[in-house]
């Protein structure tokens, strides 16, 4: 089955510091992959996706994914984190054959320290 | 562009008594419409999707239903609310090969 695993809880950042957080994939064939953060009482908000082409996709709000074939990882990186990327982030992973249907990892809180 | 909308934002319900949310997408047609839930501390569960008009498939078998009675139009419904029902519902739309985007979700409180 299509899974995607975040294996951090809460990621702790320093204002401008670099920002990853972390998600590994389980699927099989190719896997379309994708990026969502969730501000408190809001819907998620699609950042980014990879389905084919360059390793390096760029998304909104300077977000950017790296997809690793070897390593089956799709983390999510900002060079340089901002108070407002406060939020909950979730990777997802397209269930082949499921009618779109997404597996969500179970997200990351990541906090921005000032 | 596409909007979907969601409503009521906020609903505290008894428990035992039924629940009608509804969900409408603009400016696409035949989309994929799926309905999530999140508890508290996170994690989505998908509830039912739907492909077409009165299609509807159901992931977690609950006291919940679905319903889709035009093309972007998606309602989750209950006959009587439980305690469990509590939670934060988000409605998703896409298209092939697109990411889905969400509502701005409903939150449901069962007391």
């Amino acid at each position: 089955a299509q899974s995607v695993a975040q294996p951090e809880d809460q990621v702790n950042v320093a204002e401008g510091n670099p920002l990853t957080v972390k998600c590994t994939y389980s699927v099989s064939g190719n896997p379309y992959l994708f990026w969502y953060v969730q501000y408190p009482n809001r819907g998620l908000q699609f950042l980014l996706k990879y389905i084919t082409g360059d390793n390096l996709v760029k998304g909104s709000y300077g977000f950017e994914a790296e997809f690793n074939k070897s390593q089956t990882s799709f983390h999510l990186k900002k060079p340089s984190a901002l108070v407002s990327d406060s939020a909950l982030y979730f990777c997802a992973v397209r269930v082949l054959y499921g009618n779109n249907r997404l597996a969500f990892g179970k997200g990351n809180q990541v906090v921005v320290i000032p | 562009s596409q909007t979907i909308h969601q409503w009521p934002a906020t609903l505290v319900q008894p428990v035992g008594s039924p629940l009608s949310l509804e969900c409408t997408v603009e400016g696409t047609s035949n989309p994929n419409l799926y309905w999530y839930r999140q508890a508290a501390g996170r994690g989505l569960q998908l509830l039912f999707y739907s492909v077409g008009i009165g299609q509807i498939s159901s992931e977690v078998p609950q006291n919940l239903s679905a319903s889709r009675p035009q093309d972007r139009q998606f309602i989750l419904s209950s006959k009587k609310l439980l305690l469990s029902d509590s939670g934060f519902y988000l409605c998703a739309w896409t298209l092939e090969g697109v990411a889905q985007y969400f509502g701005p979700g409903t939150r449901l409180l069962v007391l």
